[in-house]
């Protein structure tokens, strides 16, 4: 079975500072691996996934997240965050294999951006 | 491009009664999925839907069943609420079963009193 954890359920920082969000996930095969953002009463929204090649991925707001497979990790980062990234964040896997292809999330990590 | 629609955006019911939640997923996708969203358990997945079949099953009891219908619009239905239905329920299309990614509608927002 698959299970994902976020080792921080919050994380407070200042405007333009680095951030890491981070995300272990146990599997014994192979796994597709995501995150996932949510601001207040929306749904989520895909930010960046790793499915295969270069192990480092980018976003087109300026998150990257790096697949470690020896450390089972996809931990998320930004150089320099703004008010507007202030939302909760999911880190979630998928079975690469066969046609079951359901994410099993994190419990979340809510980033928070102050001024 | 429409995106994910699901309705209605909010439902109070109250216990005992059964409620039915409905996802037009984007055009073109033929791959529903359901997730319930608590603030105790997470993100957890209810079931997935391919050209009108189950083909994927969450831990959830019998009480939580969907359907496709050809349009591949999909709903899902629970019966004899409980207080512990309340949540928000997320549906998700993708082009396919394969990974890549879901996109996410806003959600339907249950309460049950």
């Amino acid at each position: 079975a698959q299970s994902v954890t976020q080792l921080d359920s919050q994380v407070p920082v200042f405007e333009e500072a680095p951030v890491e969000l981070r995300c272990n996930y146990s599997s014994s095969v192979s796994v597709y691996l995501f995150w996932y953002v949510q601001y207040p009463n929306q749904g989520l929204q895909l930010l960046l996934k790793y499915l295969s090649g270069s192990t480092l991925v980018e976003s087109i707001n300026g998150f990257e997240a790096e697949f470690n497979k020896s450390q089972t990790s996809f931990h998320l980062r930004k150089p320099s965050v703004h008010i507007s990234d202030t939302a909760e964040y999911f880190c979630a896997v998928s079975y690469s294999g066969g046609s079951n292809y359901k994410l099993t999330f994190g419990k979340g990590t809510l980033l928070t951006v102050n001024p | 491009k429409a995106g994910v629609t699901q309705t209605p955006r909010y439902l109070i019911k109250t216990r005992g009664q059964q409620v039915t939640l409905s996802c037009s997923p984007i055009s073109g996708h033929r791959s529903v999925s359901w997730y319930q969203q608590t603030p105790g358990q997470g993100l957890q997945f209810l079931f997935e839907y391919f050209s009108e079949t189950q083909r994927n099953k969450g831990n959830f009891p019998g009480r939580f069943s969907g359907r496709q219908f050809s349009n591949s619009r999909s709903e899902m239905n629970v019966s004899t609420l409980e207080l512990g239905d309340s949540a928000l329920y997320l549906c998700a299309s993708s082009p396919s079963t394969g990974p890549g990614g879901y996109t996410f509608g806003s959600g339907t927002r249950l309460t049950v009193v």
